[in-house]
Formats: C-alpha cells, structure tokens, sequence
C-alpha cells in the first residue's frame, strides 16, 4: 500500500542552522507531495506542496523538491529559527482516492 | 472565522458511553475528511465526503465508528460504546473541490479521552 517515511525525531538545532527533514514515500501511482506542519497548541496547517516531478514547493523560507526517481521530498530551509519549532508532517496523496496518507511525524526544536 | 472548526476540542468519556464529534468545513468545501490521530504518530484517514455523499470510509477501525454529513456541510462522527483505544485527537479538514492537488485545511481537532 501507500506509505510514507520520515526522518525520526526529535530533531534539535540551534539557530541560523541549516535544516534537512528526510522524507521517502511509496505509492502505486502518481502522487502528489506536502508537508504540513504543527505549532504547539496549534492545528496541522500547510507548508508546502508539490504535484508532479520535479517540482519545487517552497514556503517561509522553507524548500521541498519533487523527486520521483528517489520517490523523495525531502524538507530544507537555509537558517532555521526559533519561531520553526514545531512537529512536521510529510503526505502524499493519489488521483482519485482524495485521502491524505502521512508520515509519522518529526518533531523539531531550534534552541536560541 | 474563516477556517474550519471542530467542537468540542476536548472530550472526556467513560468507557461504553457514545460520543459525537462536530466539525464544520469552511464555506463552499466540497471534500470533507475525518482523520484520527493517536499520540506521537500522523493522522491517519478514518473517511471522506463529497458534499453528502461518503464516498470513502475504508479507514472506520470498526462499525462503532459512524459519520454523516446529510446537508453537504457541517459532519458528525460518532462513536458508540467507547473503548480505551478509541483516545485520541480526530481531526478534520475540508478541501474546496475533489482531486488530489487540493490542499486539505485542517480544524484544530477534538481529543478525546476515554476512562
């Protein structure tokens, strides 16, 4: 079936450092890609996304690249901040099935 | 408000007692989504509406499990005689039209604690 595989966490970095959230999926047919992510206390809100190869998604500084020969999409963002602690989610979805298949889940904690 | 609201947002109920979760979808979403998710893990798909009509409920863990949408907006789930393992958030989202591309916005859920 359709999976999705995150990098596990917790993840800490301190500020100003580059980030990397490592992201593989498996589908059986052409999926489109997002990242969603979830502040404290907040629900899961959109970050980014990307629905064919090779695509780019980028957001708040935030970048993911389509890949389909890797089947990844691989979370980045140059500098990161306080303010980006949160946990980040991974999905893929496909043609008709409409539903969302996610990741377990990184959670991410940038010190000052 | 704009987005979509889920209510109550927390929910305490003895085991073997029925509860009912409420979400209604931003104005004019046709797709509408349940998911659960348990602590530490990603949502996982429970069912799906376009406008009334379930389309997808291939993720109900069990036939405790019912949700209906009968006016094409706001949704229920409802859970009959609850079990330990029925504790978790479940969440929401709706998506302007059908398709894959579509974005899902996501309520800030309803956790739900069964004693």
């Amino acid at each position: 079936g359709d999976s999705v595989t995150q990098m596990e966490g917790p993840v800490t970095l301190s500020e100003e450092a580059f980030l990397t959230i490592n992201c593989t999926y498996t589908a059986t047919g052409y999926p489109s890609l997002f990242w969603y992510v979830q502040y404290p206390g907040e629900g899961l809100q959109l970050l980014l996304k990307a629905t064919k190869a090779d695509d780019k998604g980028s957001n708040k500084g935030f970048e993911a690249t389509y890949r389909k020969e890797t089947t990844s999409f691989h979370l980045e963002k140059g500098s990161v901040q306080v303010s980006d602690s949160a946990v980040y989610f991974c999905a893929l979805s496909i043609g008709g099935a409409q539903k969302l298949v996610f990741g377990q889940g990184t959670r991410l904690t940038i010190n000052p | 408000g704009a987005g979509v609201s889920q209510s109550p947002r927390y929910k305490v109920a003895k085991r073997g007692q029925d509860v009912a979760l409420r979400c209604d979808p931003i104005s004019g979403h046709v797709s509408l989504f349940w998911y659960q998710q348990a602590l530490g893990q990603g949502p996982e798909f429970l069912t799906y509406f376009q406008n009334e009509a379930q389309l997808d409920k291939s993720g109900l863990p069990s036939d405790r499990f019912f949700a209906e949408r009968p006016e094409g907006s706001v949704s229920t789930l409802k859970i009959q005689r609850t079990q330990q393992e029925d504790s978790a958030v479940y969440l929401c989202a709706s998506s302007l039209e059908g398709g894959s591309r579509q974005p899902q916005h996501f309520g800030d859920g309803t956790r739900l604690s069964i004693l």
